[in-house]
């Protein structure tokens, strides 16, 4: 079947830190790998995402790799901002399906 | 602005009051979804229409009716609900054909509240 695992939270770091949420994922088929973000009080914006294994999604300096032989696709950025603060999800949709599967979510906060 | 517009944003009612949710996208998608976002737990599908029609229920128990007239209008008609049915509800748009890089887009969400 299909799942993602994240990184359980919350993750707490100063201003410019470095990030990285992890992200894994079982998929029968060939998936597509997504990182959606939901800042407080609104619904899920699409951050970035990649189509094919080796690809790099990249948006506001967040950068995810699809990595097939890890069925990984990590979260960094390399200097966080106090507005990154939000809660992040990673997903997975297969080919022909309509439906993404969701990660449990990661809580940032960046603190002054 | 996601192009997905849910009405309305909160929502408190009692187990016995009968309310709507309502979702319009304006992206010219031909799918629509709703997911529940609830606590400490993984989003859930709760229903997918493609071209209007119902594809996917995800054993959603009965008090929530799903409808959708158009491609562009999805409805969450909410009865006899529980407190644990509290929680934000988020509808969501994307192009029905299936294709792997097809993104999923979501409104800002309702949050219900039942009392």
């Amino acid at each position: 079947g299909n799942s993602v695992t994240q990184m359980e939270g919350p993750v707490t770091l100063s201003e410019e830190a470095f990030l990285t949420i992890n992200c894994t994922y079982t998929a029968t088929g060939y998936p597509s790998l997504f990182w959606y973000v939901q800042y407080p009080g609104e619904g899920l914006q699409l951050l970035l995402k990649a189509t094919k294994a080796d690809d790099k999604g990249s948006n506001k300096g967040f950068e995810a790799t699809y990595r097939k032989e890890t069925t990984s696709f990590h979260l960094e950025k390399g200097s966080v901002q106090v507005s990154d603060s939000a809660v992040y999800f990673c997903a997975l949709k297969e080919t022909g399906a309509n439906n993404l599967f969701f990660g449990t979510g990661t809580r940032l906060t960046v603190i002054p | 602005e996601t192009g997905v517009t849910q009405t309305p944003r909160h929502l408190v009612m009692g187990m016995t009051n009968k309310k709507s949710l309502k979702c319009e996208q304006h992206l010219g998608h031909n799918a629509m979804y709703w997911y529940k976002q609830s606590a400490k737990k993984p989003l859930e599908l709760m229903f997918v229409y493609n071209f209007k029609e119902q594809t996917e229920n995800n054993s959603v128990p009965s008090r929530f009716s799903p409808e959708c007239p158009n491609s562009s209008h999805l409805f969450l008609h909410l009865h006899t609900l529980q407190p644990e049915d509290s929680a934000l509800y988020l509808c969501a748009s994307s192009q029905a054909d299936g294709g792997s890089g097809n993104t999923i887009y979501f409104g800002e969400g309702s949050w219900l509240t039942v009392v």
